[in-house]
């Protein structure tokens, strides 16, 4: 039962690099969500996706770029990255309906340092 | 826009101890209410879900109550271990569907 799979755990970029950060999710959940992780700053929106093809800007979405292809995956991009966007990524996701409060489920985050 | 609070910021107490740690939140109109654990470098893990119809839920030495009028969430931790150490998140869940959270509360059980 993987739950929820991001990859990769770890990574480091230099600024102006590209790369996209990949979420998985196996319980059939229809919201999915990116948080990003910074001392002093708690856990922060950076984009959801409330279902398949549809996404919404979070917080802090400035610099980043989402995309849910499908019910399963949802993948953040960075397209150019800057020392700014050194944090810990996290992805989520939970069941989302009128009528069924379920829990929320984390991956085991991305640390990603740019240099 | 919602806002949670987590009070205190870190705690350090003695093996065995019972103790509690405390969320509050703005706007009471949200789904539910959710507390997590993180150790250091790892992901959040759910501990306890409680609806907004609810009160408290309980699952072993843990309880968390929830006073939707007043926007405040408690955790309970009876018999403290040392490996409860770790911070511990709150967040709720309004009706907009996005998860907001606490900063969290830094435990330390001491020996």
């Amino acid at each position: 039962n993987a739950g929820v799979t991001q990859t990769p755990k770890f990574q480091v970029l230099k600024t102006g690099q590209s790369m996209t950060l990949q979420c998985a999710q196996d319980m059939n959940h229809n919201s999915m969500y990116w948080y990003r992780q910074d001392p002093g700053m708690g856990l922060r929106l950076i984009y959801y996706s409330a279902s398949e093809g549809t996404t919404d800007k979070g917080e802090v979405p400035n610099g980043y770029n989402v995309s849910r292809l499908n019910k399963r995956e949802f993948s953040l991009r960075l397209e150019s990255a800057a020392p700014s966007q050194t944090s810990v990524y996290f992805c989520a996701s939970q069941d989302h309906r009128p009528v069924m409060n379920t829990e929320a489920f984390f991956g085991q985050g991305t640390r990603l340092t740019v240099v | 826009k919602q806002e949670v609070t987590q009070i205190p910021a870190a705690l350090s107490v003695p093996e065995g101890e019972n103790l509690v740690l405390n969320c509050s939140f703005t706007d009471s109109a949200i789904y539910n209410l959710q507390w997590f654990r993180q150790d250091p470098g790892k992901g959040l893990t759910s501990l306890l879900l409680i609806q907004s119809s609810q009160r408290e839920q309980t699952s072993g030495r843990l309880n968390a109550s929830l006073d939707k009028s007043s926007g405040r969430s408690t955790l309970y931790i009876a018999a403290s271990q040392p490996g409860d150490s770790a911070t511990y998140l709150c967040a709720v869940r309004p009706r907009g569907s996005r998860l907001t959270f606490g900063e969290g509360t830094q435990l330390t059980v001491n020996p």
